[in-house]
């Protein structure tokens, strides 16, 4: 069964740190690329960021451009985000995508995790 | 980069057909057959249901289905039944950063 996981969210303060894993299980994780896209409470989707099969890109929402760093490690089928500088609009549930089509990125996200939430409060 | 512009509600009864629209620009929908569209219950993450303008994922009801022109897209729901009451997003590939970009969102209530 295609499966990802994803596991680091929880309270923070503002201008603090967090790291989120994503666990992929069920398909060969660096055929495809991956993204994350988050959502604020109560209102709509919004991607962050994504990354190519090998590593490639990486691609970043403005919003969060020079505080966010995606990163993967295929042999561990893990995908992570590490955020810095984290700001109460950074507030949301965090969820890791799989791309539809291997090596392509843009057609759509076939596969999605349950989410992590992260707060970001004092 | 702004959202792509969806009605905030589209309802319909058990039966009926309803549309959402997408509208989005030159930069993404209107420049690439890559526009996807997500079901998401409350609660649950996305669905995808439609991937590359009309294409349906294998297990994805054929009462769904997925158009485009210009810089608008549609998703139509046909046959509507109660289970289609959810929140759906469009999606678009854009050459501008970011790489994604969603719609506004619709809430679909069926009477």
């Amino acid at each position: 069964e295609v499966q990802l996981v994803e596991s680091g969210g929880g309270l923070v303060q503002p201008g603090g740190s967090l790291r989120l894993s994503c666990a992929a299980s069920g398909f060969t994780s660096s055929t495809y690329a991956m993204s994350w896209v988050r959502q604020a409470p109560g209102k709509g989707l919004e991607w962050v960021s994504g990354i190519s099969g090998s590593g490639g890109g990486p691609y970043y929402a403005d919003s969060v451009k020079g505080r966010f760093t995606i990163s993967r490690d295929n042999s561990k089928n893990t995908l992570y985000l590490q955020m810095n500088s984290l700001r109460a609009e950074d507030t949301g549930i965090y969820y890791c995508a799989k791309e539809s089509v291997p090596g392509s990125v843009g057609y759509g996200m076939d596969v999605w995790g349950q989410g992590t939430t992260v707060t970001v409060s004092s | 980069q702004s959202a792509l512009t969806q009605p905030a509600s589209v309802s319909g009864s058990p039966g009926q057909s309803i549309t959402i629209s997408c509208t989005g620009t030159s930069s993404d929908v209107g420049g690439y057959n890559y526009v996807s569209w997500y079901q998401q219950h409350p609660g649950k993450a996305p669905k995808l249901i439609i991937y590359s303008v009309s294409n349906r994922p294998s297990g994805v009801s054929n009462r769904f289905s997925g158009s485009k022109s210009g810089n608008t897209a549609s998703l139509t729901i046909s046959g509507l039944q109660a289970e289609d009451e959810s929140d759906y997003y469009c999606s678009s590939y854009t050459s501008n950063t970011p790489l994604y970009v969603f719609g506004t969102g619709t809430k679909v209530t069926v009477l």
